[in-house]
């Protein structure tokens, strides 16, 4: 099954608006994390921000913030003034815990963004 | 600055050929993946390591091998290469702590024909 959903393929939005990219994910376990990465057509991967699931306060990282609910099991990215530059593919990941030890980090499938004047 | 190195960017392989994609990491991260790449399915997880000759399947394990012998390299091997391991092939590290994010290498592009 499908660990982490997210469901747009792709978006549009205009410069100096305000865009979400949904995540949502599918877990039992209470301790885990999530994360957002960019990768730009340069194909590196940027991380951009991380929410652990016991953090009490949304995780914001400069114009990056995450709209976490819990109890829904979202984790949207919300880009506040869009750039040009923020134009790149958005993947959501998921930090699992192994019992054994270690940690098993799953992606989701992406949203390609792109930003119009 | 954490450097993930993978050996090659480009390669090209026959079918039936076995192959070696080495990703070499510089700053003692206990954990260590390999992705592959696929456009509209994301990064999917082929294996991982959390520790030095221990190894986990990911999701999608069929067709591959690793080996980790050394904490800094993570190996992964495609036994018998089939057309279909054509990809972008990323192998990513981190330390083992919760918060800790994942360091890609820039990732090798794998033809097999």
């Amino acid at each position: 099954a499908q660990k982490i959903t997210q469901t747009q393929p792709g978006m549009f939005v205009q410069e100096k608006e305000a865009v979400t990219l949904d995540c949502t994910y599918d877990t039992s376990d209470p301790s885990y994390g999530l994360f957002w990465y960019k990768q730009p057509s340069s194909g590196e991967m940027i991380f951009l921000i991380y929410q652990g699931s016991y953090d009490q306060q949304n995780a914001t990282e400069g114009r990056y913030s995450l709209n976490f609910q819990k109890a829904r099991k979202s984790a949207n990215l919300v880009i506040s003034a869009s750039q040009l530059g923020d134009s790149a593919m958005y993947f959501c990941a998921m930090r699992e815990d192994l019992t054994g030890g270690g940690n098993k980090l799953t992606f989701g499938t992406g949203t390609q963004l792109k930003v119009e004047l | 600055d954490v450097k993930v190195t993978q050996s090659s960017r480009y390669l090209v392989k026959r079918t039936g050929e076995k192959v070696f994609l080495e990703c070499v990491q510089d700053m003692d991260h206990e954990n260590m993946f390999w992705y592959r790449q696929d456009p509209g399915l994301g990064l999917r997880l082929i294996y991982f390591s959390y520790d030095v000759k221990m190894k986990e399947k990911g999701d999608i394990p069929e067709g591959y091998s690793v080996s980790r012998e050394k904490k800094e390299r993570f190996s992964l091997i495609l036994e018998s290469a089939s057309t279909n391991q054509t990809s972008m092939y990323l192998c990513a590290s981190r330390l083992g702590l919760s918060r800790a994010k994942l360091f890609f290498g820039s990732g090798t592009q794998l033809s097999v024909l």
